[in-house]
């Protein structure tokens, strides 16, 4: 199956500022997801990444303070901007990598905002 | 909206089986999956079942489904204690590309 390198694995960020996060897949991908688990939470559904177009967002999250970019079909970064102790939380991006059933998951970014 | 319920936690003896059930309320659901985190870990695809299945088995996991009344079970033969993480179910509708995940079973293994 497909492989998703995600990083940073995890980080310490003053409030305020801004961090990115990358994924990288190993193959050519239609849509990514991004998904965050806050402590003890199960995983909610932040936007949809498509190639060549604005990100999808769920409710509740917004393109200024979760912008997604996409500039290829392996390749998508999520930047939480301006960010608050509640942006605490583990982000995780997916890929419908094989057909028709199995999502890979990155290994998650494991964010402490302080 | 879709709604996924799972109970929040499960302990047992090693050498029993396990069983984590799942709730789901989107009757549209075409894959239903089973997805296994440990901690500090991302989430490890352990199984899925199509919709117009009732059962699959895949070694010493048994995915059960009632479309009927929306319950998904996940049974784990001779649970082992490399088998204590958290369990998640999640599904996917039909014109919906995101699955939507259950709140997660904490499964606790005692040798």
């Amino acid at each position: 199956s497909a492989v998703i390198s995600q990083k940073p694995s995890r980080d310490i960020c003053q409030r305020g500022t801004s961090l990115t996060i990358q994924c990288q897949v190993d193959s050519q991908v239609t849509m990514m997801f991004w998904y965050r688990q806050q402590p003890g939470q199960s995983l909610t559904l932040i936007a949809t990444a498509n190639q060549g177009s604005e990100a999808t967002y769920e409710s509740g999250f917004v393109i200024d303070k979760f912008p997604i970019s996409r500039p290829n079909l392996t390749f998508s970064t999520l930047t939480v901007s301006n960010m608050s102790p509640e942006d605490s939380s583990i982000y995780l991006c997916s890929a419908p990598t094989e057909p028709n059933y199995g999502y890979t998951f990155g290994s998650g970014t494991r964010l402490t905002v302080v | 909206g879709e709604d996924v319920e799972q109970s929040l936690f499960l302990s047992v003896r090693e050498g029993d089986s396990s069983v984590i059930n799942c709730t789901y309320t989107d009757s549209s659901s075409t894959y239903l999956y089973w997805y296994k985190q440990e901690p500090g870990a991302g989430l490890q695809l352990l199984t899925y079942i199509f919709s117009n299945m009732d059962m699959k088995q895949d070694q010493r996991l048994t995915v059960l489904l009632n479309k009927k009344d929306k319950h998904l079970s996940l049974r784990i033969a001779d649970t082992q204690t490399g088998d204590s993480a958290i369990y998640f179910c999640a599904e996917r509708g039909t014109g919906r590309r995101a699955l939507t995940f259950g709140s997660g079973t904490r499964l606790q293994v005692q040798p």
